[in-house]
């Protein structure tokens, strides 16, 4: 099974900060896809195939990463983007999640 | 649009069968492509994905619950299913079903809270 570590765990950035999470494969793996998840709401998807900005989601999230390093970047931080952030693989079985990074505004 | 909703019974014993059906609308699993992936999320914890089903019936699970899961659907009736034996307090999480195109989760249902309790 392929391990997702993120970092942070928990995070505050004030508004017009850029933000970055990281997430770390235990095995390298070919894409990543990041979800960002609001409280008390299903996660919704931010990115996939690793840079690719999902439908509708604001140009100011990026990816980026290879084999085992991976980032998810808010360029500049918006009280709305405060959430719980998941990066998530399926390279290989299991399809596997990171435990979370929580982003708080300051 | 895609829509997808979950329903289940809420509150079960442990060592019961939960039963859970996802009915969806905006696209068919018959379509060369589409999946449809189940996910849970224990209060406060993160997500931990469970089993997928696909439009040629493929199937996949989650090893650590494998022998626990079934997976199925039922594509005239825009529904996919999840059966999952023998409960115990652990399997108590919110439920999600999502569309799977590739190897993510693009429409996801708004989720069913399960509760296993004696």
């Amino acid at each position: 099974e392929i391990v997702l570590t993120q970092s942070p765990t928990t995070t505050a950035a004030s508004p017009g900060e850029k933000v970055t999470i990281t997430c770390l494969a235990s095995s390298s793996v070919s894409n990543m896809y990041w979800y960002q998840q609001k409280s008390g709401a299903s996660p919704k998807l931010l990115i996939y195939s690793t840079s690719s900005l999902a439908s509708g989601v604001p140009d100011r999230f990026s990816g980026s990463g290879s084999g085992t390093s991976y980032s998810l970047t808010i360029n500049t931080m918006e009280a709305e983007d405060a959430a719980t952030y998941y990066c998530q693989q399926w390279s290989s079985n299991p399809l596997t999640f990171g435990s979370g990074t929580k982003l708080e505004i300051k | 649009q895609v829509t997808l909703k979950e329903s289940g019974p809420g509150i079960l014993q442990p060592s019961q069968t939960l039963s859970l059906t996802c009915t969806f609308s905006g696209f068919s699993l018959s379509t060369y492509g589409m999946g449809v992936g189940w996910i849970r999320q224990p209060s406060g914890k993160g997500l931990e994905w469970l089993a997928n089903i696909w439009w040629d019936d493929d199937k996949y699970y989650n090893p650590s619950l494998k022998n626990r899961l079934t997976i199925s659907k039922d594509t005239s009736n825009n529904q996919a299913f999840l059966k999952i034996t023998n409960v115990d307090t652990a399997d108590t999480a919110t439920y999600y079903c999502a569309r799977q195109t590739g190897s993510s989760f693009d429409y996801w249902g708004q989720g069913v809270m399960v509760t296993v309790s004696s």
